[in-house]
């Protein structure tokens, strides 16, 4: 597609829910990246995908989180037994390459645990 | 592990004045790259810097990356109203990984 795409645009869960979001890079984007961004806060590091191998996973909070890739095209977040403290926007970003270019970022997840 | 900040955190100037946020990284970096997100929006790529002591230009924006490839700045001419939004800087250090890392942001507000 023309940009990333994400979905859904909101998402508004019960506390111990598990819940899947779903990411839709730029087509040929070999390189995928997860952000939580938190109300006023800055972008906290996930997850990194080169092709559907994720070589870095050290941004994950915890092993509630967990992140696939299916070759180079989508790739779903899921975030198990939901916390409030999971509450934020989740944002994905994609690029040519790992160093190529600069990030396109997809408008992001708002999750709302309650 | 590596840590990119930013200062200001937030910054209030009036319309027509100049600004400037600063980027310091932990580590010495491969690139920089600069980003801009609306309120309410996702962030925006603006610029990437690769070489020691570059200075790129966009219109009244104006971009830099220090001798040492420690640090970085963005300086905005005569601010506008259009301007409003956070501005982050993202790191690259070969010797930690492959993604970029992001600093703190500064949140710009232009009062007309």
């Amino acid at each position: 597609g023309a940009g990333v795409s994400q979905s859904p645009s909101n998402k508004v869960t019960e506390k111990g829910k598990d819940v899947e979001l779903r990411c839709d890079p730029i087509s040929g984007h070999t390189a995928l990246y997860w952000y939580r961004q938190r109300l006023g806060q800055g972008l906290e590091f996930l997850i990194y995908f080169q092709g559907n191998s994720a070589p870095d996973k050290s941004g994950l909070p915890s092993d509630r989180f967990s992140a696939e890739r299916t070759g180079e095209s989508v790739s779903t977040l899921t975030i198990q037994r939901t916390q409030q403290e999971d509450s934020a926007v989740y944002l994905c970003a994609s690029s040519p390459g790992p160093q190529q270019g600069g990030y396109t970022f997809g408008s992001g997840t708002r999750l709302t645990v309650v | 592990g590596q840590q990119v900040m930013q200062i200001p955190q937030y910054q209030h100037v009036q319309e027509g004045e100049d600004f400037t946020t600063y980027c310091n990284s932990s580590t010495t970096l491969s690139n920089i790259q600069w980003y801009k997100q609306r309120p309410g929006g996702h962030p925006v790529f603006l610029i990437q810097l690769v070489k020691s002591g570059e200075v790129k230009k966009q219109k009244r924006l104006t971009f830099q990356f220090g001798e040492a490839k420690k640090n970085s700045s963005l300086h905005i001419t005569a601010t506008q109203t259009t301007d409003v939004g956070t501005y982050f800087c993202a790191g690259l250090d070969l010797n930690t990984g492959n993604q970029f890392y992001f600093g703190t942001g500064t949140s710009l507000t232009v009062i007309p």
